[in-house]
């Protein structure tokens, strides 16, 4: 599976959209892209996920350059709620199960200010 | 739904000590996944299940056991603690879609 890059921490004040940006610059053509963030150490919890369009629901917008190779999560109007660790990861596809089989790397701290 | 639950939330062991994880889900979900958490890094996969009586090791397996008897039930055994198993270990299940869900963890402390 691809590495990813992400920032240590960022911050971001509350009620502006939070940009958190991943760069995986080695992904294969049918490696997936996924979102996951932490909350004060609790459970993970699934974003959003995309192959090559962007993507968007009721939490985030995901944005996949052209190239695949970079991405950038989008938060729309972050709240104080917003702040957690949030995890880029990318893998690949072997059918069902690969969404369960995921490795989580050190992710970007958000801190959302008041 | 009760979603995954993971039972204790904190359990503290003796170094060679054996204990069992259990993690329960009423979601019907056939993929469950187990995960540790060191401090200050991500999650690392031990073990996971894409259904009952298949189970398959993950990234770190060593010194865990699991099995899948029910399609609700995935626990984890430590067969004999030590001390590099102090971590948070995280219970997830999924119904084959690309969306985990994820337990509430249960931290564990091996003197």
């Amino acid at each position: 599976d691809a590495k990813t890059t992400q920032p240590p921490s960022m911050d971001c004040a509350e009620g502006r959209a939070a940009n958190l940006p991943c760069n995986h610059s080695t992904i294969s053509g049918n490696e997936y892209v996924y979102w996951y963030r932490q909350i004060h150490s609790q459970g993970p919890q699934y974003i959003i996920h995309g192959l090559k369009n962007n993507e968007t629901n009721e939490m985030a917008s995901l944005i996949i350059t052209e190239d695949r190779k970079s991405s950038t999560l989008i938060l729309p109007h972050a709240t104080l709620r917003d702040t957690a660790v949030y995890y880029c990861i990318v893998r690949v596809y072997e059918g069902e199960t690969s969404g369960s089989r995921l490795t989580f790397g050190e992710g970007t701290q958000l801190t959302v200010n008041p | 739904n009760a979603g995954v639950t993971q039972t204790p939330k904190f359990q503290v062991l003796k170094t060679g000590q054996s204990m069992t994880l259990q993690c329960a889900q009423d979601m019907n979900h056939e993929y469950m996944s187990w995960y540790r958490q060191d401090p200050g890094m991500g999650l690392r996969l031990i073990h996971y299940s894409v259904g009952a009586g298949i189970t398959d090791q993950g990234e770190v397996p060593n010194g865990y056991n699991v099995s899948r008897s029910t399609t609700e039930d995935f626990p984890l055994r430590l067969l004999s603690a030590a001390p590099s198993q102090t971590s948070v270990y995280f219970c997830a299940s999924s119904r084959g879609t690309f969306e985990q869900f994820f337990g509430p963890g249960t931290r564990l402390t091996v003197l």
